[in-house]
């Protein structure tokens, strides 16, 4: 079973507006983090945000927000005011404290192309 | 304060020949993550290493891949006898310690090509 589900491959926004990008996981351990990493056209896995499934806020970091909904087990991430160097891949990972492991699992990712 | 370099970023390699990557990790950090990346897909996970050991290589290939983060130098992931289905980018992530809230910090990647 996937752990870890991004069901938009690809996603259209204008300049200046704001996007939500899906992500659902499954879980069972009562203690987990999500993650958002962006990879541009270059290559590069570059870190957005982090959200702890005891933290009682959603994370937010510049214009990035991460809108987590515990008992929906869904983990969206907004940007706001896009811009067109916005355009990227979007990973949702995942890693879970049990087994002690702490390895992330990552979602297939959504295409995010920011449109003047 | 160098991030995680890889290198090389870009590898071509013949069939049956032997692929090396090199992955070092940031300062501090003894905590070593390997990862691939196929064509229009997410990562997955393939290795983790501390100094000197393999924590978990559940996701490693059981036959001609190999990794070890030995106490001096770079950590290794080494591919034998590569074939075309082993093209890929390869990802390394370190952290500094076991902590849930850690957000990885990648390499840039390494591009393996297999002719």
């Amino acid at each position: 079973a996937q752990k870890i589900t991004q069901t938009q491959p690809g996603m259209f926004v204008q300049e200046k507006e704001a996007v939500t990008l899906d992500c659902t996981y499954d879980t069972s351990d009562p203690s987990y983090g999500l993650f958002w990493y962006k990879q541009p056209s270059s290559g590069e896995m570059i870190f957005l945000i982090y959200q702890g499934s005891y933290d009682q806020q959603n994370a937010t970091e510049g214009r990035y927000s991460l809108n987590f909904q515990k008992a929906r087990k869904s983990a969206n991430l907004v940007i706001s005011a896009s811009q067109l160097g916005d355009s990227a891949m979007y990973f949702c990972a995942m890693r879970e404290v049990s087994g002690g492991s702490y390895i992330p699992t990552f979602g297939r990712g959504t295409s995010l192309i920011v449109h003047p | 304060n160098a991030g995680v370099m890889q290198n090389p970023r870009h590898l071509v390699r013949r069939r049956g020949q032997e692929a090396r990557l090199r992955c070092s990790p940031m300062k501090g950090h003894s905590h070593v993550y390997w990862y691939r990346q196929l064509p229009e897909e997410g990562l997955k996970f393939m290795v983790y290493l501390q100094k000197e050991n393999i924590i978990d290589e559940s996701g490693m290939p059981k036959e001609r891949f190999s990794a070890e983060f030995p106490k001096e130098g770079p950590s290794i992931l080494r591919i034998q006898q590569v074939v075309r289905g082993d093209s890929a980018a390869y990802f390394c992530a370190s952290s500094p310690e076991l902590r849930a809230n850690y957000g990885y910090t990648f390499g840039s990647g390494t591009r393996l090509t297999v002719v």
